[in-house]
């Protein structure tokens, strides 16, 4: 079993609509929670990071976690073209040295 | 003032060669790693180096080798490149080993073998 799953997509929204993006875990242990953000032909860069359970909102992006469900999601409002990327979720634990990834999601925003 | 870098961004090269890529991060972190991503963007670990120390060596072929020199830099060298190693090639950085393990990344190295 992978330690992080993510479903593929493709979803393709339209501009405005709420975009919920989710990844299950397998080991209770994780604890550091972050989602990448993957423009096309670009390098991932770190989207928002969440410490254990909870709720953590910046802009328009919100990040929760829910350590019961080894669930954890990114919520999007208001969706612009630009969030078009590939959004990949990221899990790691204290004492880990590397970070594991899901398989990415790639978000299409229609105007 | 790119975070981290990589040299080439493309590399296209014939089966059989031995190439090399280049990272260098000037974000003053004592971790390195290097990724690939394969053509459904599945990011695989395959190596980190913290403060020039080999930390993780996942499991890839030993004609990949990594060097790190000091830790603002981590160069991967290929020998003898097969097909199935064209992929887009990610270097990272982050501050310390373990913890939270924030990571930035560079802006990858398309490889393609021919």
């Amino acid at each position: 079993q992978k330690e992080v799953e993510q479903d593929p997509g493709p979803l393709s929204v339209p501009e405005g609509a709420i975009v919920s993006l989710n990844c299950t875990y397998s080991n209770s242990a994780f604890q550091y929670f972050m989602w990448y953000r993957q423009y096309s032909r670009k390098g991932p860069e770190l989207l928002m990071y969440t410490y254990s359970s909870g709720n953590k909102e910046d802009g328009r992006f919100t990040a929760q976690v829910d350590k019961s469900s080894k669930y954890i999601s990114l919520f999007i409002r208001d969706s612009q073209p630009s969030d078009s990327a590939t959004y990949l979720c990221a899990i790691t634990r204290a004492g880990a040295n590397n970070l594991f990834f899901g398989t990415g999601t790639r978000l299409t925003v229609i105007p | 003032d790119t975070a981290v870098s990589q040299t080439p961004k493309y590399l296209v090269t014939q089966m059989g060669n031995d190439k090399s890529i280049k990272c260098e991060q000037n974000l003053g972190h004592d971790t390195m790693y290097w990724y690939k991503q394969d053509s459904k963007k599945f990011l695989k670990i395959m190596f980190s180096y913290n403060n020039k120390e080999l930390i993780i060596n996942e499991t890839v072929p030993n004609r990949f080798s990594p060097k790190s020199p000091d830790k603002a830099h981590l160069n991967l060298h290929i020998n003898s490149l097969e097909l199935g190693d064209s992929a887009v090639y990610f270097c990272a950085s982050s501050h310390r080993r373990g913890g939270n393990n924030e990571q930035f990344f560079g802006p990858g190295t398309r490889l393609t073998v021919l």
